[in-house]
């Protein structure tokens, strides 16, 4: 149990398709993140919300829409990927983005998406 | 701009013996200095942090590490190494006069405990 749960944990789409990835967590924190893992590179920080505004957007292609309803929930809508866009998503929340926050991140288990 | 580097890819150790996996950094003023672990088809855990005070921090299953400010690296350890150890080991800094709230990772260190 992470307290990050992330829905799909396995994704398979076709380069036409749209699909969205779930994260939701039970800590009430307060930032929460996406991230993307490609074998052989570093983490890829994409998205970052604070209290459901978006306060990074990491030059991430416009395929990928990220939405924050609430503090508890973040989504990753997937439209039109290409081949190289297959990687573990990973979703991670912390406190806060500064402050008294000092900013451990707590992580789901990933989605790994599949483009076919 | 700010970087970590971890600069062995893999590090192999034999189960008892002790353990370390390098991380060095770029970050002009004081960040806050992070050690996770991600298992197979798992998400990232955290281990421990630096922030201040001690240069040598404890965390979780029996790991520490030691924050060396002249040399700008934050080393894990464990006197002891376990089969179970074997998983992906990443550095990471957030914060420092430019960083804010953003959190930079090494590309990773992976670890193989033998038995």
């Amino acid at each position: 149990e992470t307290g990050v749960t992330q829905t799909p944990r396995h994704l398979v789409m076709g380069m036409t398709n749209k699909k969205s990835l779930k994260c939701e967590q039970h800590l009430g924190h307060n930032a929460m993140y996406w991230y993307k893992q490609s074998a052989k590179k570093p983490l890829e920080l994409m998205f970052v919300y604070s209290l459901e505004e978006r306060v990074e957007n990491n030059s991430v292609p416009s395929r990928f829409s990220p939405e924050c309803p609430n503090s508890s929930h973040l989504f990753l809508h997937l439209h039109t990927l290409q081949p190289e866009d297959s990687a573990l998503y990973l979703c991670a929340s912390s406190q806060g983005l500064g402050g008294s926050d000092t900013g451990e991140l707590f992580f789901g288990e990933g989605s790994r998406l599949t483009v076919l | 701009a700010q970087s970590v580097a971890q600069p062995e890819d893999q590090v192999n150790v034999a189960e008892g013996n002790p353990l370390t996996v390098k991380c060095t950094y770029s970050v002009s003023g004081n960040p806050y200095l992070f050690w996770y672990v991600q298992y197979p088809n798992r998400g990232l855990q955290f281990l421990l942090k630096y922030i201040t005070g001690d240069n040598l921090v404890k965390g979780s299953y029996g790991f520490e590490a030691e924050f060396n400010k002249s040399q700008t690296s934050f080393h894990l350890k464990k006197p002891s190494a376990l089969v179970s150890d074997s998983a992906l080991y990443f550095c990471a800094v957030r914060g420092g006069n430019t960083g804010g709230f953003k959190t930079i990772f090494g590309a990773g260190t992976r670890l193989f405990v033998k038995a």
